[in-house]
């Protein structure tokens, strides 16, 4: 069964930083690009960055572009994103997603992890 | 950035009636180079992760009940659901990933 696992959400003040895991079984991790996807409390969906497979290559939305950064381990089959220097309007939903193979869809998603930010 | 727009926002459907979705897009999804259109559909219900139904803006995702199914092309797209089922009831979202940044719609949420 695919599978993704996000950890690493909680609580943190403005300024502060974080890193989110997410753990993938169940399918090759290093054949698939990868993805960040937040929603913040009551809202809709907002892409944040991508990956490659080998993580050459990665695009940032631009609210979060310097402050982010995405990365991989395909040995241990994980995917990150370090969060830097957050602000109130990051608090949301992390999920990470699957890239398609043959497009950006998502496919399938993590259960999420919550970050919050606020003193 | 491509803008995605939704219409309507919410939408109350009596079970075993056609529920209709539609989304725009500030430009053209469709690739000329293959002629596919770069546009996808999520379900997410409550306290859920949203689930992929639709991609190609018509191919049903396996295990997506065929009474999903998604048309159109170019900027202009729509998710029908044939006969609305209770377990339907959700938000919806399309997304385009003709270009980055990939955006979504604002979701339309689905009432019985």
């Amino acid at each position: 069964e695919v599978q993704l696992v996000e950890s690493g959400g909680g609580l943190v003040q403005p300024g502060g930083s974080l890193r989110l895991s997410c753990a993938a079984s169940g399918f090759t991790f290093s054949s698939y690009w990868m993805h960040w996807v937040r929603q913040a409390p009551g809202k809709g969906l907002v892409w944040v960055s991508r990956v490659n497979t080998d993580g050459s290559s990665t695009v940032y939305a631009d609210s979060v572009k310097g402050r982010f950064t995405i990365s991989r381990d395909n040995a241990k089959n994980t995917l990150f994103l370090q969060m830097n220097s957050l602000r109130a309007e990051d608090t949301a939903v992390y999920y990470c997603a699957r890239s398609g193979l043959q497009g950006n869809w998502f496919d399938p998603w993590g259960q999420g992890t919550l970050v919050t930010v606020s003193s | 950035d491509i803008v995605m727009t939704q219409s309507p926002d919410s939408l109350a459907v009596s079970l075993g009636e056609r529920a209709t979705i539609n989304c725009k897009s500030s430009q053209s999804v469709l690739y000329s180079s293959n002629n596919k259109n770069y546009l996808a559909w999520y379900q997410q219900k409550p306290a859920q992760p949203p689930k992929l139904l639709i991609y190609w803006a018509s191919t049903r995702e396996s295990g997506v009940p065929d009474r999903f199914s998604g048309s159109g092309s170019g900027a202009d797209f729509t998710l029908t659901i044939s006969s609305l089922q209770a377990e339907d009831v959700a938000v919806y979202y399309c997304q385009q990933y003709y270009s980055t940044p990939l955006t979504f719609g604002q979701g339309t949420k689905l009432e019985i």
